[in-house]
Order: C-alpha cells, then structure tokens, then sequence
C-alpha cells in the first residue's frame, strides 16, 4: 500500500539531546514537509523539501535541520537548540506545490522528560 | 491577527444533525480550500479539495467557499458517530499552506 511512514510513534527526549524523526513515502511525491501540531494552534511548518538535495526553510525553523538525500525520505532533527519541543510532529508529501491532495503521517508525539 | 481563523469548538450534536463547520482566512492569494478530519492521535486525512469560489459535494460532505468574504464552511448531512474528529480546514497558494486550529466535533448516539 502506497503511503506515509512515520517512526517512531512516540519519542522521549532528555534535556540537551538531539533526536531524529524517521519520515518515508512511497508515493513518489517530490514535495515533502514537516509540520508541527500544538494544542489549540494551527499546523506549523517548519521545513519543506521540493526536490532531493533541497530544502527550504517554514515558519518555525530554528532549533531543527533536515536533510533529504533521496526522494523517498525526509528525517527531522530536533537539536538542543529547540527550547519548546514537546509537540505531535507531522511528515506530509504532495504531487502539487499547492498540496492539493497532500498525504499525512501518522505522527509523532515527542516528550521532553 | 491570525491569517486563518477557525473556531475550536468543541461542537457536539446529535447523531443524524446538520452540522456547519467554518474558517475566515485574511490572505487574498489563496487558491486552494481543503478540509481535513483528524482522529485523535492520528495523522489528518483530506476529505476534499475546492478551488476558487463555489460548492463541492461528496457523499454527505458540501463544502463551499465565498472568497469575496473570504469564508469557507464545511457541512455535514446525516451526521454519524464515526463522523466525531477535529476538522482542519487548510488553505494554498504555491508552496505556502496555512491550517485553521481545528474544530472539535462530537456526535453522541
């Protein structure tokens, strides 16, 4: 089944750690984003990729990196320098830059212990 | 201000109601009006796409946009239990994609 895989599905974070989000499609979509889910807001994007080897940054950057090496998948680092990080991640991908028919995860719930 | 607006409910109805689901957006630029349903924990899942001004329907789903007011709602017929989730709606220009807060919706037996 073509679809979105996200990994893990929850993921603890000690204080100064880095950590990274696992985000694979078989859609053969170009286009794949990183969203940020908090409680009473809105979907935040923090990166987007059109292309392999490019990425550009969303609204809420700082304190994560990407990188997107191949088509088929796109990891979220969430470094030390995220101060606020406990939050449901979302990987989307898309055919269209409009993301008309853009596809979702399952998500991950990261906590900071 | 927020550049969309929806309200956050939470919005609970009795099974077989009408129910009206609703986001005002600032941006002019946008073309595209989706809405989305997200079980908790979960990923959301697109239940339909509009372009421009106009009606869609699908099912028990109609969704319209009034881009002169730029309003768009999302109504339900018939509404069932499985139907209870948070509706997200979401709205594009080229490569810039912006999501209401979601609306919390209950439909009790």
């Amino acid at each position: 089944d073509g679809g979105i895989t996200q990994s893990p599905k929850y993921l603890f974070r000690k204080e100064g750690q880095n950590v990274t989000l696992s985000c694979e499609q078989n859609l053969n979509h170009d286009a794949m984003y990183w969203y940020r889910q908090d409680p009473g807001q809105g979907l935040r994007l923090i990166y987007y990729s059109q292309i392999v080897n490019d990425f550009q940054k969303g609204d809420i950057a700082e304190g994560y990196s990407v990188s997107r090496e191949k088509k088929e998948s796109f990891p979220l680092t969430v470094t030390s320098a995220q101060k606020n990080p406990t939050a449901f991640y979302l990987c989307a991908s898309s055919w269209n830059r409009f993301m008309t028919e853009a596809f979702f995860g399952q998500g991950t719930r990261l906590t900071v212990v | 201000q927020k550049e969309v607006e929806q309200d956050p409910g939470p919005l609970s109805v009795p099974e077989g109601a009408i129910v009206s689901l609703n986001c005002t957006y600032s941006n002019s630029a946008f073309q595209y009006f989706m809405w989305y349903r997200q079980y908790s924990r979960k990923g959301p899942e697109l239940l339909m796409y509009t372009y421009s001004s106009g009606n869609k329907e699908d099912g028990r789903f109609t969704a319209q946009v009034d881009k002169s007011s730029k309003y768009i709602s999302l109504f339900i017929r018939d509404s069932q239990p499985s139907d209870s989730a948070t509706y997200l709606c979401a709205m594009s220009a080229s490569n810039d994609m912006r999501f209401g807060a979601g609306t919390r919706l209950t439909v009790k037996p």
